[in-house]
């Protein structure tokens, strides 16, 4: 089952930061948080990760809270092409078990209006 | 990242048939994945394809129904046997390694009539 809860759908403004709640209560001290989305009819795509720090790249930001059961993805000025199914995973920590595979849950379908 | 090329792209298919699907990767991965995605839905995994060995399926999911095969480290297929409609989805190959995280494949987008 997967580990988090998403809002089923949000939506937000052109140019506007869209931000994406995501809880996860029962993260261990070992899991990572990822974020990937999927437009329609394309495979997910990757977009951020992080353990417990705040992490930026040049899709988004992913604030994740000091006791680490939530975090936030933020993308900073919404686009129509960033209306998509949003999706928060957490996985454990590390390579070497091929175990380690990423188990979605519904996600968020964020809708950007003109 | 790696480049995940799947084939078919989509299919349209008659009951009681299978179909097999591909995963050619563009470098060697260690980690090799099968997702479904019915219409509307989320993803499910349905195996983790290992080299050299059997795959490992998650519950639901059953080896006879969707026997996988990965001979090497950028190869895998995926057969759906014996379809029915409520095999019509999408089919996702996915691959994880160190360097670059998990890649998703375009998917094939199987139609059973």
């Amino acid at each position: 089952d997967a580990k988090t809860t998403q809002p089923t759908s949000m939506d937000c403004a052109e140019g506007r930061a869209a931000n994406l709640p995501c809880n996860h209560s029962t993260i261990s001290g070992n899991e990572y948080v990822y974020w990937y989305r999927q437009i329609h009819s394309q495979g997910p795509q990757y977009i951020i990760h992080g353990l417990k720090n705040n992490e930026t790249n040049e899709m988004a930001s992913l604030i994740i809270t000091e006791d680490r059961k939530s975090s936030t993805l933020i993308l900073p000025h919404a686009t129509l092409r960033d209306t998509a199914v949003y999706y928060c995973i957490v996985r454990p920590r590390g390579w070497m078990d091929s175990s380690y595979k990423l188990i979605f849950g519904s996600g968020t379908r964020l809708l950007v209006r003109p | 990242s790696a480049v995940i090329s799947q084939k078919p792209s989509r299919d349209i298919c008659q009951r009681g048939t299978s179909l097999t699907i591909q995963c050619q990767v563009d470098s060697q991965v260690t980690m090799m994945f099968w997702y479904r995605q019915q219409p509307g839905q989320s993803l499910t995994l349905i195996a983790t394809a290992n080299q050299g060995s059997e795959a490992t399926y998650e519950s639901g999911f059953v080896i006879d129904k969707f026997p996988i095969s990965r001979p090497n480290l950028t190869f895998s297929t995926l057969t759906v046997s014996n379809m029915s409609p409520e095999d019509s989805s999408i089919y996702l190959c996915s691959v994880a390694r160190k360097d670059y995280g998990y890649t998703f494949g375009s998917g094939t987008r199987l139609t059973v009539v």
